[in-house]
């Protein structure tokens, strides 16, 4: 199956603050990248949809200008809560498309104090 | 859009014991995988299974697109096993990446 990383994999942060996440697809290249998050105990919702090199499709409720998406490349992208909010504390997992059986890193798990 | 629904939400067992879980779906998909998620939260593909029949080891899966279900069958069950079970799909016509998931079934497996 493909390999794929998330970094950091837990990361606390205050309140206001920002969070960069970073995602990489290490042996395939990804046009399309996939951020979900999960809240406790409750299932996976996709976030947004990023193709390479172009804006990110942002799923209904999601604010686009609060989680930032770079898909600069096929093999990285990037997710920045920006002046994060403890509402925003979740489990952030992105899925790379490269064909037609999905996989998915390993996770970020966002504490915001 | 798409509803997914999952049973049974939680399922106990002792070891060595066989399980079925299942995936109902509402509309025509052309993806449809299988996944656990560890205690860590890493999604670990199980089968990938729009239809047809798969078996990988003590785990097989069942999908009757036709009928909009898919069955996930664990047998001689181990601790290991614990954890939840997620199916997910996605929609026929759209993107396979783009997937739904249902809300999961929570297994615990017994010594």
């Amino acid at each position: 199956g493909a390999v794929v990383s998330q970094h950091p994999s837990w990361v606390i942060c205050k309140s206001g603050t920002s969070v960069k996440i970073e995602c990489r697809s290490l042996d395939f290249q990804a046009t399309t990248m996939f951020w979900y998050r999960q809240f406790p105990k409750q299932s996976l919702m996709l976030m947004a949809t990023s193709n390479e090199g172009s804006k990110a499709t942002y799923e209904q409720g999601v604010e686009k200008d609060k989680f930032l998406i770079n898909h600069a490349s096929l093999t990285l992208s990037t997710l920045t809560v920006t002046s994060a909010h403890p509402e925003d504390s979740s489990f952030y997992i992105c899925s790379p498309s490269g064909s037609y059986e999905q996989y998915f890193g390993p996770g970020t798990r966002l504490t915001v104090t | 859009g798409i509803q997914v629904e999952q049973s049974p939400p939680d399922l106990i067992l002792q070891e060595g014991a066989n399980s079925t879980l299942r995936c109902n779906f509402s509309d025509s998909v052309n993806n449809l995988q299988w996944f656990h998620q560890n205690p860590w939260g890493q999604l670990i593909n199980l089968f990938y299974i729009p239809s047809g029949t798969k078996q990988n080891g003590r785990l097989s899966a069942t999908t009757v697109a036709t009928e909009r279900y898919s069955l996930l069958y664990i047998s001689s069950s181990q601790t290991t096993d614990s954890g939840v079970y997620f199916c997910a799909v996605s929609m026929w016509g759209g993107s396979q990446g783009n997937l739904i998931f249902g809300k999961g079934t929570k297994l615990s497996v017994k010594p």
